[in-house]
């Protein structure tokens, strides 16, 4: 499986848009880029995927490089709510499987 | 619809014993996993069931063990419990069940396994 490289922490401020950068030098064309994060004291929660053009949903937005050996999680304005461990993660094709597999994600700190 | 649930949520047993934790997917998800969450590890893949059938399994002792029901409804097994086993497990549940790649997977709330 492919793996994923994340900053261990990131501060930002209330409020303010916050990037969250995952590099994925060896993702494969068909695996699809996903995003969870994991609150204090709660189960990961799905955020948003893509696969090659940036995706939004209501929670944030996904841009994907082109070359796709990176992507970026865009927080359009932080909340206190927002404070979680955020996992990048690719998923790959080829075998029936569901399984995730989770890096050690980037920490974030939002400051009131 | 309700969420992914898991029973009990707080559990402390003492080593040499055996737990079983208990997950009800998602109404209409016939795919579970598990996961095991330590400080030292992170969040590692257990095992996955889909149809009563286990599909996937991480590399983790023969110790754990896990099951599906007919509807769905999915165990975990721990015997011979040790410290080292001391951790939040998460099961979560799916919709699809051949590792679709946009599939979502919802998480419980876990298991808070402390061994003494």
């Amino acid at each position: 499986d492919a793996k994923t490289t994340q900053p261990n922490s990131m501060e930002s401020n209330e409020e303010e848009p916050v990037h969250l950068p995952c590099n994925h030098s060896t993702i494969s064309g068909t695996d699809y880029i996903h995003w969870y994060r994991q609150l204090p004291s709660q189960g990961p929660e799905y955020v948003i995927h893509g696969l090659t053009s940036n995706v939004n949903n209501r929670m944030a937005s996904l841009a994907i490089a082109e070359d796709r050996k990176s992507s970026t999680l865009i927080l359009h304005r932080a909340t206190l709510r927002d404070a979680a461990v955020y996992y990048c993660i690719l998923r790959g094709g080829g075998g029936a499987t569901n399984k995730l597999i989770f890096g050690t994600g980037t920490l974030l700190a939002v400051q009131p | 619809k309700a969420g992914v649930t898991q029973t009990p949520r707080y559990l402390i047993k003492t080593r040499g014993q055996q737990v079983t934790l208990s997950c009800s997917p998602i109404s209409g998800h016939r795919s579970v996993s598990w996961y095991q969450q330590t400080p030292g590890q992170g969040l590692q893949f257990l095992f996955e069931y889909f149809s009563e059938t286990q599909r996937n399994k991480g590399n983790f002792p023969g110790r754990f063990s896990g099951r599906q029901f007919s509807n769905s409804r999915s165990e975990m097994n721990v015997s011979t419990l040790e410290l080292g086993d001391s951790a939040l497990y998460l099961c979560a549940s799916s919709l699809m069940g051949s590792g679709v790649r946009t599939d979502t997977q919802y998480f419980g709330p876990g298991t808070r396994l402390t061994v003494l």
